[in-house]
């Protein structure tokens, strides 16, 4: 596709309740990123893949927040037993091997009620 | 702890008021300062990259540059459409991670 892909755009998760959200990364990007971005905040770095490879998983809060990437494309990042403090957007970027330009998908935006 | 400080917060202006904001950051050694706009609702747009003190670019209204201390984006007559949280990010030695700024929105007031 044209430009990074997310899905769902909305997700309403009640408190306890695990969720999967999708990346799609502009075709041929091999990094690809993960941030979370609480209201009035900037993003905020959440982990990492060059291809499969997952490189750095330094930003995820806690053992809850699992990200894969298996077949070097399409990414999804899950939260397990979600609470209130995981509303968030998420957003995924991604960016070309020779290119440290990181374009953005529109986001998740993640409600736990 | 590599820090990225925007100011002001928020800046109203009016349609063809010219101004800047401000970026300072403290970092371990940087790689490049990106320069994002983010409309509501979606996702941070990349402006610009700036890698070295003294290197300037330009779009349309908009100008960046870079010191060894600080980053200006300097918006030139802007116009309504112009409206938008402007975020700045660093990008440093050592790892692939931005490490953003809380951001500066910006109201152009027709």
């Amino acid at each position: 596709g044209a430009g990074v892909s997310q899905s769902p755009r909305y997700k309403v998760a009640k408190r306890g309740q695990d969720v999967a959200l999708r990346c799609d990364p502009i075709s041929g990007h091999v990094s690809l990123f993960w941030y979370q971005q609480a209201l009035g905040q900037g993003p905020e770095f959440l982990t990492y893949f060059q291809n499969e490879a997952q490189l750095d998983k330094s930003g995820l809060p806690s053992d809850r927040f699992f990200a894969e990437r298996p077949e070097g494309s399409v990414s999804t990042l899950k939260i397990q037993r979600t609470q209130q403090e995981d509303s968030a957007v998420y957003l995924c970027a991604s960016s070309r091997r020779d290119s440290r330009e990181a374009f953005f998908g529109q986001g998740t935006r993640l409600t736990v009620v | 702890e590599d820090q990225v400080t925007q100011s002001p917060e928020a800046l109203r202006l009016q349609e063809g008021e010219s101004s800047s904001l401000n970026c300072s950051y403290t970092v371990s050694g940087l790689r490049g300062l990106f320069w994002y706009r983010q409309d509501p609702g979606k996702g941070p747009e990349f402006l610009f990259t700036l890698y070295s003190a003294g290197e300037e670019k330009e779009k349309e209204r908009l100008k960046a540059t870079l010191t060894k201390k600080e980053s200006f984006l300097h918006i030139t007559a802007p116009k309504p459409e112009d409206s938008a949280t402007y975020l700045c990010a660093v990008l440093v030695f050592g790892n692939e991670k931005l490490t953003f700024g809380t951001g500066t929105r910006l109201t152009i007031i027709p």
